[in-house]
């Protein structure tokens, strides 16, 4: 039962150019969502998160959207640059119970110069 | 300020052997959590810990699995009698603690087990 998916496993784009990468949940318990990015060998790094109440959250070239009703989160990145090349990963937590986070499969980003 | 510090990065063990995983957390976190990743896969969460409780196991298989935060040390995940399939990557996680409205889990490098 997969709970978080990413159905994009790879996704190429030019230096520059936005980036959007994709995630849909299923358990309408989450309420707080969170994107990591990996490199290989590495362990995930933390990029931005959203909670339920807001629908937007933004932090220099990152913003994350969230729709609830769609259930359906969204990573831009604007303007893509080579180092953000790396494997992307959404996670959801239902923070009034188990801190627990929830990965999606992951998205790999190549950014194209 | 240190991040969340995992040792040894990597480890080879033999069929039947034990595995121990070490996970320092960032300082001021009181929370620790470990993920296991395997090849082509996300993170899977396993167990949550705070200093000398276990507030949520659900994720760890129900045999030869163990782990523990004592009041001094490290977090130590345990793997008893390992086996092929236990091989991946063994991430740990920490955060401080829960409020103010923010829930991000800062991630070690990861341990890589290799059974052979």
């Amino acid at each position: 039962d997969q709970q978080v998916k990413q159905n994009s496993p790879s996704l190429s784009v030019q230096e520059g150019r936005i980036s959007i990468l994709n995630c849909d949940y299923t358990n309408s318990m989450f309420d707080y969502f969170l994107w990591y990015k990996k490199y290989p060998a590495e362990g995930p790094t933390f990029l931005i998160s959203i909670s339920s109440i807001k629908d937007k959250n933004e932090d220099g070239r990152f913003t994350v959207f969230l729709n609830k009703s769609a259930k359906h989160l969204s990573l831009h990145i604007v303007p893509s640059q080579p180092g953000d090349s790396a494997v992307y990963f959404c996670a959801a937590s239902a923070v009034r119970g188990a801190q627990k986070l929830v990965f999606g499969q992951g998205t790999r980003l190549t950014i194209n110069p | 300020n240190a991040g969340v510090m995992q040792n040894p990065r990597h480890l080879v063990r033999r069929r039947g052997q034990e595995a121990r995983l070490r996970c320092s957390p960032m300082k001021g976190h009181s929370h620790v959590y470990w993920y296991r990743q395997l090849p082509e896969e996300g993170l899977k969460f396993m167990v949550y810990l705070q200093k000398e409780n276990i507030i949520d196991e659900s994720g760890m298989p129900k045999e030869r699995f163990s782990a523990e935060f004592p009041k001094e040390g490290p977090s130590i995940l345990r793997i008893q009698q390992v086996v092929r399939g236990d091989s991946a990557a063994y991430f740990c996680a920490s955060s401080p603690p829960l409020t103010g409205g923010r829930y991000e889990q800062y991630f070690g490098p990861g341990t890589r087990l290799t059974v052979t």
